[in-house]
């Protein structure tokens, strides 16, 4: 059964650090993984990756995949209130080209000033 | 170009009604993907339509069923509500190749 587990659940940070977020999954037949924001409602999109070692960036965000290890990282440098949110990850079903997401329990980030 | 919308965005029904969820896709898009999002499971897959034809489900009970229109709009209906259905309810929209979905707003169902 296709699982995506992620690290750790929440974290409390103060502004300015740098945070790691961890992504595992078992998947039949990988295609992507996704990154994803939660602060309020929708999430937001915010990576996919398909290939091992080739590093994402979208301003302070960085994202990477390791397809031996089966794992990705979200990294985010010189964090801000406004990262604050449920960081949510997740890989399309691995038995069929369709559109099903499955999702971690997600990370929820607390940054303090 | 506007993004995924849903309506209502809040909705208040009792146990034993029935309920009509409506999605708007991302001009282009012909894929739409319904979630269920409740904070004990997380964002759980309810369905997914592409060119108005039902091609992937989740587990979910036969209460729970949906439909998509020629213009890629969607509706998900959920019958004899219980009160374990109050939750966020997600709609995602992606080209035909289907991995990166763009989410609406969702709408929030409470039963009474």
């Amino acid at each position: 059964e296709d699982k995506v587990v992620q690290s750790p659940l929440s974290l409390v940070v103060h502004e300015g650090d740098t945070v790691t977020l961890n992504c595992s999954y078992e998947v039949t037949n990988f295609r992507s993984l996704l990154w994803y924001k939660q602060e309020k409602k929708a999430p937001t999109f915010l990576f996919m990756l398909t290939s091992s070692g080739i590093e994402k960036k979208s301003g302070r965000l960085s994202s990477i995949l390791d397809k031996k290890e089966l794992f990705s990282i979200l990294n985010i440098t010189a964090t801000q209130t406004g990262d604050s949110a449920v960081y949510l990850c997740a890989v399309p079903h691995g038995s069929s080209n369709t559109g099903k997401l499955i999702f971690g329990q997600g990370t929820t980030l607390q940054v303090k000033p | 170009k506007a993004g995924v919308t849903q309506t209502p965005r809040y909705l208040i029904k009792t146990r034993g009604q029935q309920v009509t969820l409506s999605c708007s896709p991302i001009s282009g898009h012909r894929s739409v993907s319904w979630y269920q999002q409740t904070p004990g499971q997380g964002l759980q897959f309810l369905f997914e339509y592409f060119s108005e034809t039902q091609r992937n489900k989740g587990n979910f009970p036969g209460r729970f069923s949906g439909r998509q229109f020629s213009n890629s709009r969607s509706e998900m209906n959920v019958s004899t509500l219980e009160l374990g259905d109050s939750a966020l309810y997600l709609c995602a929209s992606s080209l035909a190749y289907p991995d990166t979905q763009y989410f609406g707003p969702g709408t929030r169902l409470t039963v009474l």
